[in-house]
């Protein structure tokens, strides 16, 4: 079983400051990971993944993430946010094998950026 | 639209009423996921169908919740006699194969439905 852990339900920040929302994850097996942000009133829309290669990589709207395997972490980061990043963000794993498996997610951290 | 889209958007139902929620997935996704998401959570897995093959129920709260795909496309989730702990939004999503993959892996997700039981 696979577990997802973000420890920070909210994260204030002002814009144009970094900001970075952390996620840890526990699996038996090998997995896959993913950022997926949360609108209000809307569905999850992907960010960005890790699927395998460069353990950094880069998302939409100028987010990056970095894999780290020895501390099983994939933390979500932005150089600069922008009021319109004010959203709910999920961490979510789901197991690398030969099948589409379900994704778990965390329990979401919710970035807020004021002026 | 090319997306997952859901209906009812919001649904209002009396405890012991039964509801049905649609998913439309995206054309051609073999896989299709029903997931659900109490207030302040994240999503909760539900069901997984591929095609029309139910692989996966293991987490349906209870056999008053059943889900269907019989055509390989659209699918409906089904609660039967609705208690106030159903209230949640309920989530579809669909993603391209059912093997896991580079780029066929992910997920898209629909708007979901908002189930408020009263």
């Amino acid at each position: 079983a696979q577990s997802v852990t973000q420890l920070d339900s909210q994260v204030p920040v002002f814009e144009e400051a970094p900001v970075e929302l952390r996620c840890n994850y526990s699996s038996s097996v090998s997995v896959y990971l993913f950022w997926y942000v949360q609108y209000p009133n809307q569905g999850l829309q992907l960010l960005l993944k890790y699927l395998s290669g460069s353990t950094l990589v880069k998302g939409i709207n100028g987010f990056e993430a970095e894999f780290n395997k020895s501390q099983t972490s994939f933390h979500l980061r932005k150089p600069s946010v922008h009021i319109s990043d004010t959203a709910e963000y999920f961490c979510a794993v789901t197991r690398n094998t030969g099948t589409a498996s379900k994704l778990t997610f965390g329990t979401g951290t919710r970035l807020q950026v004021t002026l | 639209g090319a997306g997952v889209s859901q209906s009812p958007r919001y649904k209002v139902a009396k405890r012991g009423q039964d509801v049905a929620l649609r998913c439309d997935p995206i054309s051609g996704h073999v896989s299709l996921f029903w997931y659900q998401q109490a207030l302040g959570q994240g999503p909760e897995f539900l069901t997984y169908f591929q095609n029309e093959a139910q692989l996966d129920k293991s987490g349906l709260p209870s056999d008053r919740f059943f889900a269907e795909r019989p055509e390989g496309s659209v699918s409906t989730l089904k609660i039967q006699r609705t208690q106030q702990e159903d209230s949640a939004v309920y989530l579809c999503a669909s993603s391209i194969s059912g093997t896991s993959g580079v780029v066929r892996d992910t997920q898209y997700f629909g708007p979901g439905t908002r189930l408020t039981v009263l």
